[in-house]
């Protein structure tokens, strides 16, 4: 069985920090990574993807993977109160047509 | 303008009662995907389907059931079988893997 995992959390970070999200892999072909922001009540929404080793900077949005070592991150700097909300970390499969999620984190950023 | 809806938003079932949640596309999307969450769960899924006619359990499928009989509409069915459907049920559609996800807003079943 694939598997996402997303450390535990929740998170609590003070207004205008820098919240920093983690994630591991499982299955080493996994090509596609996506980070999910899920408010309270409502659907998912992709707020980032990466495909090559690195950074990927969107504003305030930071995704880095490391395949060598099956890792992706999500850092939000200056967060923000409307970045409270749970955080989906996602990785396709090499031998499927379907993403894997991990359980998610949930971040409350303290006014 | 594109994009998923799932009807109806909230939905209760009396015990033994099936029930039918849709999910349309007009976003000309091949895949599709039924998720249930759960509290703590993440994200669990039911069904899938990449062609019309043609569709896969997933890792949850006991107690649903699909059809895709056109590539806009994908509606899952919650049978009396299925002993504990409350939950969160969420469609999504995507045109390749690498594109990620987009889902519709979602249902939210009560067993009453």
């Amino acid at each position: 069985q694939k598997e996402v995992e997303q450390n535990s959390g929740p998170l609590s970070v003070p207004e205008g920090a820098i919240a920093s999200l983690n994630c591991t892999y499982s299955d080493r072909g996994s090509q596609s990574f996506f980070w999910y922001r899920q408010y309270s009540g409502k659907s998912p929404e992709l707020i980032m993807s990466i495909y090559s080793n690195g950074d990927k900077e969107d504003g305030r949005f930071t995704a880095q993977l490391n395949k060598a070592s099956q890792y992706v991150s999500l850092l939000i700097r200056d967060s923000q109160p409307s970045d409270s909300a749970t955080y989906l970390c996602a990785a396709d499969g090499v031998a499927n047509s379907k993403l894997t999620f991990g359980k998610g984190i949930t971040l409350s950023v303290r006014p | 303008d594109g994009g998923i809806t799932q009807s109806p938003k909230y939905l209760f079932r009396k015990e033994g009662q099936n029930v039918t949640l849709s999910c349309e596309q007009n976003l000309n999307h091949d895949a599709m995907y039924w998720y249930r969450q759960d509290p703590g769960q993440g994200l669990r899924l039911i069904y899938y389907s990449q062609i019309v006619n043609d569709f896969q359990k997933g890792d949850i499928a006991e107690g649903y059931s699909v059809s895709r009989e056109k590539k806009e509409s994908f509606p899952l069915t919650v049978t009396s079988a299925q002993k504990n459907p409350t939950a969160f049920y969420l469609c999504a559609s995507l045109p390749a893997l690498s594109y990620g996800y987009t889902f519709g807003s979602g249902t939210r079943l009560t067993v009453v």
